[in-house]
């Protein structure tokens, strides 16, 4: 089955310990990206990645890192979790930039 | 900063009954796509129009886009209890997606 998955669903953790969000997706798409959703705010954009070994910045990447090494897996990685970072975050992925995203069920975060 | 922008903010409205909800966006675009989202879960792709198409329809679903006035509209017509989720509009920026805040509907029984 086509899908995006994203693990854990559910973390809560505490001020300052690393973690790390995990993507992957099997439909060899080139294009990955990791938005945050926050009540009012709709989703805005943390990272994005045209292709393997390739990410920029989307509008809020201030406190978060991504790689692409493989095609498939899209990991972010919140290096000093804050409490601001508390949010739900999802990974979503498409053919490439422009096609219909395939969304992954979300991580919902809390940072204490 | 978002690059699309629905209205209104929430609907409410009666089994049966259409439901209207617009985006407007600021630049140039490539394609105009909405989605759907129930509560919580991740979003599913809806509609996908081209700046240079007018209409599309899918199912209960049409989409206008006007491109001179930067606008979209989606219709869902003789809505169901099911359709109550939020619908997002999302343009494409050069290199990424954006979305808007959302219109949060409700389809009463």
């Amino acid at each position: 089955e086509a899908q995006v998955t994203q693990n854990p669903r559910y973390l809560i953790t505490v001020t300052g310990k690393k973690l790390t969000v995990t993507c992957s997706q099997n439909m060899n798409h080139e294009y990955m990206s990791w938005y945050r959703q926050d009540p009012g705010l709709g989703l805005r954009q943390i990272y994005y990645s045209m292709n393997v070994e390739v990410t920029d910045k989307g509008d809020v990447p201030e406190g978060y890192k991504v790689s692409r090494k493989e095609k498939r897996n899209f990991p972010l990685i919140l290096e000093s979790p804050s409490p601001n970072q508390t949010s739900l975050y999802f990974c979503a992925s498409s053919l490439e930039i422009g096609d219909r995203l395939h969304f992954g069920n979300g991580t919902r975060l809390t940072v204490t | 900063s978002q690059q699309g922008e629905e209205d209104p903010q929430a609907l409410s409205i009666q089994e049966g009954e259409n439901a209207t909800m617009n985006c407007s966006y600021k630049t140039s675009i490539n394609n105009l796509q909405w989605y759907r989202q129930n509560s919580g879960r991740g979003l599913v792709h809806l509609i996908l129009i081209r700046s240079n198409e007018r209409e599309k329809h899918s199912g209960r679903l049409r989409v206008t886009l006007d491109t001179s006035k930067k606008s979209s509209s989606l219709l869902i017509t003789a809505s169901r209890a099911a359709d109550t989720a939020s619908y997002f509009c999302a343009t494409q920026d050069p290199g990424d997606m954006r979305f808007g805040a959302g219109t949060r509907l409700t389809v009463k029984p």
